[in-house]
């Protein structure tokens, strides 16, 4: 079946800007989590979902940072006031967290640049 | 808090070599471990798991055994291949963190052929 998805694959924007980043999990997968990756720091972790709601916003780095998940499925990142630091790969993972069933399964990522 | 460490690279080894990658952990109570792997332009796939003490993961030739002892699950191989060059990751998960990956640095692996 399908994969994760994320969409778009690549977005250069200018500081200061708003981005919104798009990903389509897998069908049936009740959670969802945000990370990213950057040369700097590795891989972190930023928000999860189960569901619609998120229990765990720890990870976002400021407010300018937000998502939500519409439907059980589809979930947006938004980064608002883009700041260079921001630039990294965004990934995106999904679960079905049932059982001894929840290993992740991620996206291919969203490579983000700010100028 | 939970974190992961594991060797940092890259690790360059000749064509049919044996492979190891040393991944160490710091958890409270009883974490799953896993092994991704990034091949170059890819995204990150799973490529063994563990749930358990003395569970032993395996895929494509890899080997990890989750040792509670020591808290480590280090990446075997007996024969590695050039396709085999990628950065590997060692991560661990929670139930109580809502099984959020807690990740190592990544190592990466060439192979000469």
């Amino acid at each position: 079946g399908a994969g994760v998805s994320q969409s778009p694959s690549n977005k250069v924007t200018e500081k200061g800007k708003d981005v919104e980043l798009r990903c389509d999990p897998i069908s049936g997968h009740t959670a969802l989590y945000w990370y990213r990756q950057s040369l700097g720091q590795g891989l972190e972790f930023l928000i999860y979902f189960q569901g619609n709601s998120a229990p765990d916003k720890s990870g976002l780095p400021s407010d300018r940072f937000s998502a939500e998940r519409t439907g059980g499925s589809v979930s947006t990142l938004t980064i608002q006031r883009t700041q260079q630091e921001d630039s990294a790969v965004y990934l995106c993972a999904s679960s079905l967290n049932q059982g001894l069933s929840y290993e992740q399964y991620f996206g291919p990522g969203t490579r983000l640049t700010v100028t | 808090g939970d974190s992961v460490t594991q060797m940092e690279g890259p690790v360059t080894l000749s064509e049919e070599a044996f492979l190891t990658i040393n991944c160490t952990y710091t958890a409270t109570g009883y974490p799953s471990l896993f092994w991704y792997v990034q091949y170059p332009g890819e995204g990150l796939q799973l490529l063994l798991k563990a749930t358990k003490a003395d569970d032993k993961g395996s895929n494509k030739g890899f080997e990890a055994t989750y040792r509670k002892e020591t808290t480590s699950f280090h990446l075997e191989k007996g024969s590695v291949q050039v396709s085999d060059s990628a950065v590997y990751f060692c991560a661990l998960s929670r139930r109580d963190s809502n099984y959020q990956l807690i990740w190592g640095a990544g190592t990466k692996l060439i192979i000469k052929p």
